[in-house]
């Protein structure tokens, strides 16, 4: 089974508008960690937000929110006013346990495209 | 602060070769990951170094192997080159004994297998 599930392959949305961009985790760890990247054409792989499995509130950076339910097991990314630098690949990511190095595990990826 | 730094930027070998990437972490960062991302499989997970271990590999075959050096600078070695292994290959640091150890990514070195 998928351990991470991002069901979107493609994406686009209007500049300045929201928009969310869902994962959906599969886990028995009671402990684990969630992790949403940025991948433009580049290549490098830019860290957005994360949020822990125990957080109580759910985690926001900027223009960035993480929609966190657990029960669903969702962790859905919501950019607010998107740009056109938002274009790009985006993938969620999930660390099960605590510790030093777990290794990430990762969906599928978005492609979201921002139209002017 | 200077960021996960790796070299070269693109490699290009024939089959059979073999390929040496080199990844210098973020200052202060002692653990060392490695990462695939093939055409169509997505990111997959190669190997863990810290504290100059090997901590954990991924469902890689014994020719992919590395090391990670005193300084915490990491090298990852594939032997017997197959065009399969032709890929982004990303390093990822991160400070260990932290709860959120988020690990922070190379610009990737882009190998191709002729």
């Amino acid at each position: 089974a998928q351990k991470i599930t991002q069901t979107q392959p493609g994406m686009f949305v209007q500049e300045k508008e929201a928009v969310t961009l869902d994962c959906t985790y599969d886990t028995s760890d009671p402990s684990y960690g969630l992790f949403w990247y940025k991948q433009p054409s580049s290549g490098e792989m830019i860290f957005l937000i994360y949020q822990g499995s125990y957080d109580q509130q759910n985690a926001t950076e900027g223009r960035y929110s993480l929609n966190f339910q657990k029960a669903r097991k969702s962790a859905n990314l919501v950019i607010s006013a998107s740009q056109l630098g938002d274009s790009a690949m985006y993938f969620c990511a999930m660390r099960e346990g605590r510790g030093a190095g777990n290794m990430l595990t990762f969906g599928g990826g978005t492609r979201l495209m921002v139209k002017p | 602060e200077a960021g996960v730094t790796q070299s070269p930027t693109h490699l290009i070998k024939t089959r059979g070769q073999q390929a040496t990437l080199r990844c210098s972490p973020i200052s202060g960062h002692t653990s060392v990951y490695w990462y695939q991302q093939a055409l169509g499989l997505g990111l997959q997970f190669l190997l863990w170094y810290d504290e100059g271990e090997e901590r954990n590999r991924g469902n890689f075959p014994p020719r992919f192997s590395g090391r990670q050096f005193p300084n915490y600078s990491s090298e990852l070695n594939v032997n017997a080159l197959e065009l399969e292994d032709s890929a982004l290959y990303l390093c990822a640091s991160s400070a260990a004994l932290t709860d959120q150890e988020t690990q922070y990514f190379g610009p990737g070195t882009r190998l191709l297998v002729l």
